[in-house]
């Protein structure tokens, strides 16, 4: 069966980066897309931009632009999100996604929280 | 880009009742590309409808999604305890994707 699983909960300064992965089973990992979303805590879902996981092109938000990079590794079928610059406001779960062909998403990882504090 | 407003934010209902859930689009999209998921607290959303009025696999009948322009609906033809949850909807027509704020489904 499909499975997305996350790296575990991170904790960080303002200012600090963190990459967070992804690593997809049961299904051939190239040939769809990744996308990540994340949820802040009490709040709604956002889109943060997604990954071709065959070419490794990307989309992202621009809300995120500048501080946001995705990355894949065909060998492990994982993929990175690399977010930047941490804000207090960052703080929140992030979660990856597989979309099966228009962009919905049918199987999502079980979500990474990452805490922004001082 | 496009805003997705749901309505009602919180419903309270029984077991046994039907519920209608609406989201609004800030300007009209293919009925092809707007989704809905179910969450409940601590897990991952779990999608439910896709092309507006799609079941994905395994969602039981009483789930059904209708809609197209800017006025979409799920309902829920008879509430079983474990569908008190929050919905949300999803627009994929056009990035940035946006999901609505989201619907609160309450016991009553």
């Amino acid at each position: 069966q499909v499975q997305l699983v996350q790296s575990g909960t991170e904790v960080k300064k303002p200012g600090a980066s963190v990459k967070v992965s992804c690593k997809a089973s049961g299904y051939t990992f190239t040939n769809y897309g990744l996308h990540w979303v994340r949820q802040a805590p009490g709040q709604g879902l956002q889109w943060m931009g997604w990954i071709n996981a065959g070419d490794g092109d990307t989309e992202y938000s621009q809300r995120f632009q500048g501080r946001i990079t995705f990355t894949r590794e065909t060998s492990t079928s994982t993929v990175y999100m690399e977010l930047r610059s941490l804000r207090f406001e960052d703080t929140a779960v992030y979660y990856c996604a597989r979309a099966p062909g228009l962009d919905w998403y049918d199987n999502w990882g079980q979500g990474t929280l990452v805490t922004v504090s001082s | 880009e496009i805003v997705l407003t749901q309505s009602p934010g919180t419903l309270s209902l029984s077991p046994g009742e039907r519920a209608t859930l609406s989201c609004r689009a800030s300007q009209s999209i293919s009925s092809t590309y707007l989704a809905w998921y179910q969450q409940k607290p601590g897990q991952a959303p779990r999608l439910l409808i896709y092309g507006a009025s799609r079941r994905a696999t395994g969602i039981p009948d009483r789930f059904s999604g209708s809609g197209s322009g800017t006025d979409f609906t799920l309902t829920i033809s008879r509430l079983e305890p474990e569908d008190f949850a929050t919905y949300y909807c999803q627009q994929y027509t056009r990035t940035p994707y946006t999901f609505g704020q989201g619907t609160k489904l309450e016991i009553k």
